[in-house]
This record gives C-alpha cells, sequence and structure tokens, in this order.
C-alpha cells in the first residue's frame, strides 16, 4: 500500500483564493483525520471521519474551513477565502478505528500551505 | 476530557547521553498511548505503543498509571534521533473514539554531535 496520499504537496496562493486540499486513506482504513501543524500551535485536530460520516468538527476554526468525504477512498480539506493566517502544514491520516480498540494513525506527507 | 502535556517544548543532548521526553496525561479510564516521531519536514510516523512493550529504535517508553506518564526514554543519543516528538493519547476499548487521538504541543530533541 503507497500510504496516506495527500495533494498538493505545496501551494502557494493568494489570500482570498480558495484551496482544496486532498486525501486518500489507506484502503481498508475507515477513520479520517485532518490536523493542522503551526510553530506556534504544533498540532491540531480539525475534524475527523468514520465510515464517511463527519464523527467531530469541533476542531475545525472558521466557517471558511469545510471538509467532505464522499466516499472511502477520499477526502477534501477546502478553505474559502483563505487568509494568510491559515498558513500552515495540513496532515492527514487515516486508521481502522472500531470503538473497541484503537489502531494507530498513518499519516500522510502533508499539505504545506502558503497564503500570500 | 483527556489532555496530554509535554512539558519541554525544545530539548538539545550531546550524542551519547541519556535522553528523556517527558509526557503527562490527564484521563479517567485507562487510555492507550503513543510515541509519534517526526524527522525534519517528513510526516508523522508511529514510534511506539505502550501495549506492545518493544523498543524502537532504541527508545522505550514505560506506562506509569501513577504518575500518569509515558516518558520516552533512550539510554545513547544519536544525531539521527534529532527531530520532533509527540505524545497521543487514545481513550480505552469500548469509547466510540473512532481511533481518534489526543496529541501533546510536541518536543523538538536535537542531538549534539
Amino acid at each position: 500500500d503507497a500510504g496516506v496520499i495527500q495533494s498538493p504537496r505545496h501551494e502557494v496562493t493568494e489570500m482570498g483564493q480558495e484551496v482544496t486540499l486532498r486525501c486518500k486513506p489507506i484502503s481498508g482504513h475507515n477513520s479520517l483525520f485532518w490536523y493542522r501543524q503551526t510553530m506556534m500551535r504544533g498540532l491540531e485536530l480539525l475534524i475527523y471521519f468514520n465510515n464517511n460520516v463527519p464523527i467531530d468538527d469541533s476542531g475545525m476554526p472558521e466557517d471558511r474551513f469545510s471538509a467532505k468525504m464522499p466516499n472511502a477512498s477520499f477526502s477534501t480539506l477546502k478553505i474559502q477565502p483563505s487568509e494568510p493566517r491559515d498558513s500552515a502544514v495540513y496532515f492527514c491520516a487515516s486508521s481502522f478505528g472500531t470503538g473497541r480498540l484503537s489502531q494507530p494513525q498513518h499519516f500522510g506527507d502533508g499539505t504545506r500551505l502558503s497564503i500570500l | 476530557a483527556q489532555r496530554v502535556t509535554q512539558p519541554e517544548k525544545l530539548l538539545s543532548v550531546f550524542k551519547g547521553a541519556p535522553v528523556e521526553l517527558k509526557c503527562n496525561y490527564s484521563y479517567s479510564g485507562s487510555p492507550e498511548l503513543f510515541w509519534y516521531v517526526q524527522y525534519s519536514r517528513q510526516r508523522l510516523q508511529l514510534l511506539l505503543r505502550h501495549i506492545s512493550r518493544e523498543s524502537i529504535k532504541g527508545f522505550t517508553a514505560d506506562l506509569n498509571k501513577g504518575e500518569t506518564s509515558f516518558h520516552l526514554k533512550k539510554p545513547f543519543a544519536q544525531e539521527e534521533d534529532s527531530a520532533m516528538y509527540y505524545c497521543a493519547l487514545s481513550p480505552s476499548a469500548g469509547g466510540t473514539s473512532y481511533g481518534k487521538l489526543t496529541f501533546g504541543q510536541g518536543t523538538i530533541l536535537t542531538v549534539h554531535p
């Protein structure tokens, strides 16, 4: 398995533009997580899905952020409109969660987002 | 609610010296604890988990329920150990966490030659 695949690896755009980050989880995993990593705040959980259903989006900073998981093999995180303070590395992770035994999360390479 | 605290943002040691990265947690049940490592500009990787009770790359971590700690230790640090280390907690079995992890703020370890 190629692991969790994220695209793009780098994104540079001007403020006000729409940004879409993509994630393909590991096949067979049923939980998917979106994180944001900054020097100031460390690793923050934004939202996570189980069986394609959003379970907890309390970490989403503002209404400008939205996430979808239309099927088991694809998820998007969208920022519209983007702002310079959104600049960060965004990670996607997946795991197989049954609610009975926690399995480790597997992370993608991340998307390094710069908003000018 | 669960919480993970890594009191040291930065930790510097010399090559060959022992290293201990501290992790304390608060959780009312019996958690599962993990250590993740992130080398420069790479993805986070699982280093070890407490239920495995194994040593990875010379690192070990013991869950101390009395002190609610899960410190990461290595007797002789190497330069290639320089990285960001995250401690993470998952609620115990029977819950509906779906694999959600609560991460600490991370500790940047620098091993000097």
